[in-house]
């Protein structure tokens, strides 16, 4: 299986911040990465698809890039509904697998 | 409007066998392939299993293989998965999420359900 790491664990970071979070597979996935948003208690959301694809009314300060076995995903100003979990996820080859998650939480 | 409702969870012994439901409204249900993500308490998302549209082919997580068999009925807009032979470490919200687009290869998921909670323990 692909196994996919995220970094870091744990962001602090304050409103209006830029902030960057690192996925990176341990074989090639092309293109075939998702990210997702989670709150507590919450199902996840779709933000990014196709490693750098929004999905829909997400906000454009979110966005995603790389290709291969590196991606990022940045939001350029955080907002304070932003402060949640975010997973990437590759779906490339099964079994589909989550980075095991970033958690963004205000400084 | 675009719906995905999970049932089924509850405390179960180990080794017991529940069987969830995900019931999906507000899209033509046979055409999406569809996905079980599970959640343990404090921990990430585990992808678990996948079935196409169709219901022809069938994937699974290394750590469920062999014990639990997802499945669907188009023609009640449903999707299962049963679960057998459960461990306490199967312990976890339940998901069942929409792949994004109808008839994909490789499926992102747009849509997913509230979860249900299966907890095991004696």
């Amino acid at each position: 299986d692909i196994q996919m790491t995220q970094s870091p664990s744990t962001l602090s970071a304050s409103a209006g911040d830029r902030v960057t979070i690192t996925c990176r597979a341990s074989q090639s996935i092309n293109n075939w990465l998702a990210w997702y948003q989670q709150k507590p208690g919450k199902a996840p959301k779709l933000l990014i698809y196709k490693a750098s694809i929004l999905e829909g009314e997400v906000p454009s300060r979110f966005s995603g890039s790389g290709s291969g076995t590196e991606f990022t995903l940045t939001i350029s100003s955080l907002q304070p509904d932003d402060f949640a979990t975010y997973y990437c996820q590759q779906y490339n080859s099964y079994s589909y697998t989550f980075g095991q998650g970033t958690r963004l939480e205000i400084k | 409007e675009v719906q995905l409702l999970e049932s089924g969870g509850g405390l179960v012994q180990p080794g017991g066998s529940p069987r969830l439901s995900c019931a999906a409204s507000g899209f033509t249900f046979s055409s999406y392939a569809m996905t079980w993500v599970r959640q343990a308490p404090g921990k990430g998302l585990e992808w678990v299993s996948a079935i196409t549209g169709n219901g022809g082919s069938t994937y699974y997580a290394d750590s469920v293989k062999g014990r639990f068999t997802i499945s669907r009925d188009n023609s009640k807009n449903t999707l299962f998965l049963q679960m057998n032979s459960l461990r306490v470490e199967d312990t976890a919200v339940y998901y069942c999420a929409k792949s994004r687009v109808p008839a994909a290869s490789r499926f992102d998921m747009d849509v997913w359900g509230q979860g249900t909670t299966v907890t095991v323990s004696s």
